[in-house]
């Protein structure tokens, strides 16, 4: 079945740049996500990749597709106090359904 | 354009009790799902739904719970005797197409004392 795995917390400085790393499983995932949860709120669509792509920018977000490694990250540059959330990614290799990573927490210091 | 809605935002309900939680999709959606999040998880898929059919159930426990997506009115999530188990974040989202981006709503905290 498919997985999708991700590291749980990550502190940076405010101003720096923040990483956040994906690993799956499934290589006929379509799309892959990443959203983002603020404490209490739902999910908030950040941005997406489609499989056939190896990089996408949107403004602050940077994501890279490794299709051979099936590695997917974010980078949000000049990380802000209001970035601080929890992270998703997510992958929808059955077309109906999306299975997500267990989370990245992101702590972003003063 | 009203986003995807839940209600109730909170539900506290005793073991043994029965909870409905309800999810009116996007204007001009008409598939939902259905995903927990236990504490500290990510979220699980549990259901897709088209309007009066199920399409993919695979993530649903076998007993207690149901779902539903009549013609008319919001997509409900039915969970029987409720279990402390069954505490979690209960989200629903929707799209217009399958296989389409999906948007989801703010979620039901249920609560089981």
């Amino acid at each position: 079945g498919e997985d999708v795995e991700q590291s749980l917390f990550l502190s940076v400085r405010e101003g720096d740049s923040s990483v956040i790393n994906c690993t799956y499983t499934d290589s006929s995932s379509t799309y892959l996500y990443w959203y983002k949860q603020e404490p209490g709120a739902g999910l908030q669509l950040l941005t997406y990749i489609f499989s056939n792509m190896d990089m996408k920018q949107d403004q602050r977000l940077t994501v890279l597709l490794n299709k051979k490694d099936k590695h997917l990250s974010l980078r949000i540059a000049d990380t802000q106090t209001g970035d601080s959330a929890i992270y998703f990614c997510a992958e929808n290799s059955s077309g109906d359904k999306l299975t997500f990573g267990t989370g990245t927490r992101l702590a972003v210091r003063p | 354009n009203a986003g995807v809605m839940q209600n109730p935002r909170h539900l506290v309900r005793r073991r043994g009790q029965e909870a409905r939680l309800r999810c009116s999709p996007m204007k001009g959606h008409s598939h939902v799902y259905w995903y927990r999040q236990l504490p500290e998880e990510g979220l699980k898929f549990m259901v897709y739904l088209q309007k009066e059919n199920i399409i993919d159930e695979s993530g649903m426990p076998k007993e207690r719970f149901s779902a539903e997506f009549p013609k008319e009115g919001p997509s409900i999530l039915r969970i029987q005797q409720v279990v402390r188990g069954d505490s979690a974040a209960y989200f629903c989202a929707s799209s217009p197409f399958q296989g389409d981006e999906q948007f989801f709503g703010p979620g039901t905290r249920l609560t089981v004392l």
